[in-house]
C-alpha cells in the first residue's frame, strides 16, 4: 500500500460546482496534514493545513477522520482560477519533518 | 523576490555528463529540503539539511548525486554520469524550523530545475 493515496482524477467540473477529493494515508502516527496546489510546470503551494478534525478557508475545506485515516478537501462554488493538481501531503512521522506526497488530483473548470 | 530561488531552471543534458543545481532558500531559514518530481507523481524526497549538517538522505539519492550545503545557506545539488532516468523536476524548498515543532513546519518550494537527459 502506497503511504498516500488520492483520487486518480482528473475531475472535470463546471464553474460553480462542489467537488471533493479523497486522500488516504498509512501511518497512523501521523498529526498533521495539508493540501497543496501545483499548477503546470510550477512548484506545488500549500493551500491548506490540517491538524485536527478539519479546517475551513473561504471556499476550502478539509476534513481529517483519522480512525479511518483519511482526508478530504472540499472546494465550494468552483473558479476557473481553481484549475490544477492537488497534493495531498503527509509529514514522515519519523522525525525532520520529510513531506510525502500523493500522486495529485487534477481538477479541471470549465465556463 | 524574497522566496526560494532555483538555477538553472532548465538543464539540458547529454547522458554521462555531470549537472549541478543550486538552491537559495528564503533567507533565514535553516531547514532545506531536495525533491525530485516525475511527470504525473507527486514530489518524493531525497535529502534535507539542518543548517550544514546534512540530516537524511533518501535511498531514492544513488552514489551519483551529492549535495552540499557549505554554510548553511545555499545549496547544491549535483548528479554525475547522468542517466535518462534522472530527468526529472529537482524542487528546493525551505522552512523556519520555529513554527510550532517539526510536524508544523511550512514548506515553501522553489521553481524547480527540470532536467531533461539526452
Amino acid at each position: 500500500r502506497k503511504e498516500v493515496e488520492q483520487d486518480p482524477g482528473p475531475f472535470n467540473v463546471p464553474e460553480g460546482a462542489t467537488v471533493a477529493f479523497n486522500c488516504t494515508y498509512s501511518n497512523s502516527a501521523s498529526q498533521s496534514f495539508f493540501w497543496y496546489r501545483q499548477d503546470c510546470r510550477k512548484e506545488p503551494k500549500l493551500l491548506m493545513s490540517v491538524y485536527s478534525s478539519g479546517n475551513e478557508d473561504g471556499r476550502f475545506t478539509a476534513q481529517l477522520n483519522r480512525a479511518s485515516q483519511y482526508i478530504s478537501l472540499l472546494i465550494r462554488d468552483s473558479k476557473l482560477s481553481d484549475s490544477a493538481t492537488y497534493l495531498c501531503v503527509v509529514p514522515f512521522s519519523g522525525g525532520y519533518n520529510k513531506l510525502i506526497f500523493g500522486a495529485g488530483t487534477r481538477l479541471a473548470v470549465h465556463p | 523576490d524574497t522566496g526560494v530561488s532555483q538555477n538553472p531552471r532548465h538543464k539540458i543534458t547529454k547522458r554521462g555528463q555531470n549537472v549541478t543545481f543550486r538552491c537559495d532558500p528564503i533567507s533565514e531559514h535553516n531547514r532545506l529540503y531536495w525533491y525530485r518530481q516525475t511527470l504525473g507523481q507527486g514530489p518524493e524526497f531525497l535529502t534535507y539539511f539542518q543548517n550544514e549538517a546534512q540530516l537524511e538522505k533518501s535511498r531514492l539519492l544513488s552514489d551519483r548525486f551529492s549535495a552540499e550545503r557549505p554554510k548553511g545557506s545555499f545549496s547544491t545539488l549535483e548528479i554525475q554520469r547522468t542517466e535518462q532516468g534522472d530527468s526529472a523536476m529537482y524542487l528546493c524548498a525551505s522552512s523556519s524550523g520555529t513554527s510550532g515543532g517539526p510536524n508544523t513546519d511550512t514548506q515553501y518550494f522553489g521553481p524547480g530545475t527540470r532536467l531533461t537527459v539526452l
